[in-house]
């Protein structure tokens, strides 16, 4: 089955830093979702994104389809973007395939 | 929109007892609705794919007889988890698809089991 690698698996900012957040993934899809795992564990849809760029707030996320790998960037960040990140993607009508995450730690 | 809910959000049970968790899609209909379990500190796992009027389709070392999934309309779908043990507590995690055409998988806010 298809396989999502995210990185890095751990991250600490100081408030108010940029980052960016890296997945890759082994074959071809249709569907690429980010989240965003809040503290009581509701995933929070953040993009829908096979392909191309977009953005929404201080969010913004790229997916190189041809690549195989996305890219989320959180600019400013505040400590109410601590979590953990996931992307997940599906190809077909297959369900969502999982990464390990990105446990982002935003310290004031 | 594409609104899912889970009930309960939370559930401790003894070992031996059975546990129903329900999903739920509150402003659309979900032809295909997906059972995830997530353990501490790690990623969601699929567990399987329920379908409206058939069978479930597990993944592989998901036992069916224990986790009995029925998806009796288009609206809800049920995960029972038979005889609980305590290695099954997790946090069980309920996504549909919309079926428009769109991609998307909308996730309900999850059901933490505890087994004692």
């Amino acid at each position: 089955g298809i396989q999502v690698e995210q990185s890095p698996p751990d991250l600490i900012l100081q408030e108010g830093a940029n980052s960016t957040l890296r997945c890759n993934f082994s074959d071809s899809v249709n569907n690429l979702q980010w989240f965003h795992q809040n503290p009581w564990g509701q995933l929070i849809n953040l993009f829908y994104i096979p392909s191309g760029t977009k953005q929404n707030g201080r969010l913004s996320a790229t997916t190189v389809a041809t690549e195989r790998y996305s890219l989320l960037y959180i600019s400013s960040s505040q400590t109410t973007d601590s979590g953990v990140y996931f992307c997940a993607v599906g190809s077909g009508n297959t369900p969502l395939v999982f990464g390990k995450g990105t446990r982002l730690s935003v310290i004031a | 929109g594409a609104v899912v809910s889970q009930h309960p959000s939370r559930v401790i049970c003894k070992s031996g007892t059975s546990v129903k968790i329900e999903c739920r899609s509150l402003d659309f209909q979900a032809t295909t609705m997906f059972w995830y379990r997530q353990f501490p500190k790690q990623s969601l796992m699929l567990m399987a794919t329920s379908n409206e009027g058939s069978k479930a389709t597990y993944e592989q070392g998901v036992e069916k007889d224990k986790f009995l999934i029925n998806h009796a309309s288009l609206t809800l779908s049920t995960l029972t988890v038979t005889s609980a043990h305590p290695e099954d507590s997790s946090f069980y995690i309920c996504s549909a698809k919309t079926g428009s055409g769109k991609e998307t998988q909308y996730f309900g806010p999850g059901t933490r089991l505890l087994v004692l």
